[in-house]
């Protein structure tokens, strides 16, 4: 069975510093990972996702991700952090086919400081 | 595109009730799957409904059951309400695939209270 760990529950950065959240997975297979975003009282939106066509991602609002089989990791980064950025940070991942769910972490909370 | 709506946005029951909650996919989506999300936790699978059947099912008690209308429209109802299952449910939509890695697209989500 897939599973995600995200490292970290909460995330304070500057405004204009890097962002980075931590994402391990654990699959049988080779997996299709997936980030989320999800700002209060709504639902998920999606940020990147990685099918295997590229190990580099790159998603919306100028984040990215890279998969590194070696590590098992997808971690999430975006450069310059904007006071928009503050959030909930959701990793995922569902396993290539036959198992159609996402499993997702338990979300890191994104807070920006000015 | 209205994309994925839910209704009602919020909802509260008394313990041993039951509820609907209630799901439109976006335009063109065959598929429908339902989440719980509990205050601080990721968002659990509970099911996913494609031609009208629930093609798989995640570790929730029968209590929790679905439908999907020939419309692709959903339904989730919960029946014998406890206070563990105040949490806001999501609906996604997606298309078909035997594949993994579809995009699914999310509603807004019911925040349903038990008291």
């Amino acid at each position: 069975a897939q599973s995600v760990t995200q490292l970290g529950s909460h995330v304070s950065v500057s405004e204009g510093a890097l962002v980075l959240l931590r994402c391990n997975y654990s699959s049988s297979v080779p997996p299709y990972l997936f980030w989320y975003v999800q700002y209060p009282n709504q639902g998920l939106q999606l940020l990147l996702k990685y099918t295997s066509a590229a190990t580099l991602v790159k998603g919306i609002n100028g984040f990215e991700a890279e998969f590194k089989k070696s590590e098992t990791s997808f971690h999430l980064t975006k450069p310059s952090a904007h006071m928009s950025d503050a959030a909930e940070y959701f990793c995922a991942v569902s396993a290539a086919g036959g198992d159609y769910k996402l499993s997702f972490g338990a979300g890191t909370t994104v807070t920006v400081r000015a | 595109d209205a994309g994925v709506t839910q209704s009602p946005t919020h909802l509260i029951k008394t313990r041993g009730q039951q509820v609907t909650l209630r799901c439109s996919p976006k335009s063109g989506h065959d598929t429908v799957s339902w989440y719980q999300q509990a205050l601080g936790q990721g968002p659990q699978f509970i099911f996913q409904y494609y031609e009208e059947e629930e093609r798989q099912r995640g570790n929730f008690p029968d209590r929790f059951s679905g439908h999907q209308f020939p419309n692709y429209s959903s339904e989730l109802n919960v029946n014998a309400l406890l206070l563990g299952d105040s949490a806001l449910y999501l609906c996604a939509s997606s298309l078909f695939s035997l594949r993994g890695g579809v995009e699914a697209f999310f509603g807004q989500g019911t925040r349903l209270t038990v008291v």
